[in-house]
């Protein structure tokens, strides 16, 4: 299996931009996962589905984020507009929620920056 | 959010020493505590992960130790290498659910 698929792995754009991040889940898995991470505030859960289905999405920032997961083998994540302090290692991770050890896995990642 | 506490936040050892990172959560619920390892440019992975009906858990020079009544657990990494360098993360959730949380992460550089 190649893993959760990002894409892209970087991305500089300008301020005001509409950006979209996306990911590919490892196949099977029926929960997948967004996450943040900067210096100061470490691994943040954005938002995060169950079977296609968002279950909770109070990890995101406002309203100018949102996600999307249209079938089981594709998300997105779309910032609109975007604003530097937006800059960040966004990864997505996937995992097969109903066993006991339900590990995530993560995908390399999307390094956005918002100039 | 921040329902798991981690220290310290960076840290660094000799080679050939004991790197200890501490956690502590605060959600009685949760039952499961994995470690995450992530190196520059990649993302995390699971390193190794304990349930609370265990106090101690060894995969090679990696332990786990946990202490359920201290809601506290610790990553213990024996006869550290510079190959460990790394950030570490520990998080906890509940089985049954599926929101892991997330200690801030542990910058660990082990020098030669």
């Amino acid at each position: 299996d190649a893993g959760v698929i990002q894409s892209p792995r970087h991305e500089v754009t300008e301020m005001g931009q509409e950006v979209t991040l996306r990911c590919k889940p490892i196949s099977g898995h029926n929960s997948l996962f967004w996450y943040r991470q900067t210096m100061m505030r470490g691994l943040e859960l954005l938002i995060y589905f169950n079977n296609n289905v968002p279950i909770d999405d109070s990890g995101m920032p406002e309203d100018r984020f949102s996600a999307k997961m249209p079938n089981a083998s594709f998300s997105t994540l779309k910032i609109q507009p975007s604003e530097p302090r937006d800059s960040a290692v966004y990864f997505c991770a996937s995992s097969f929620y109903g066993t006991s050890r339900n590990e995530q896995f993560f995908g390399p990642g999307t390094r956005l920056t918002v100039l | 959010q921040q329902q798991v506490k981690q220290s310290p936040q960076s840290l660094i050892v000799q080679k050939g020493g004991i790197s200890i990172i501490n956690c502590a959560y605060e959600n009685t619920a949760f039952d499961y505590f994995p470690w995450y390892q992530q190196f520059p440019g990649k993302g995390p992975a699971l390193l190794i992960a304990i349930r609370p009906d265990v106090s101690e858990k060894k995969e090679g020079r990696f332990t786990i130790s946990f202490n359920k009544s201290a809601k506290q657990f610790s990553l213990h990494i024996m006869d550290s290498q510079p190959g460990d360098s790394a950030t570490y993360f520990c998080a906890a959730y509940q089985v049954g659910g599926n929101d892991m949380r997330f200690g801030a992460g542990t910058r660990l550089t082990v020098k030669p």
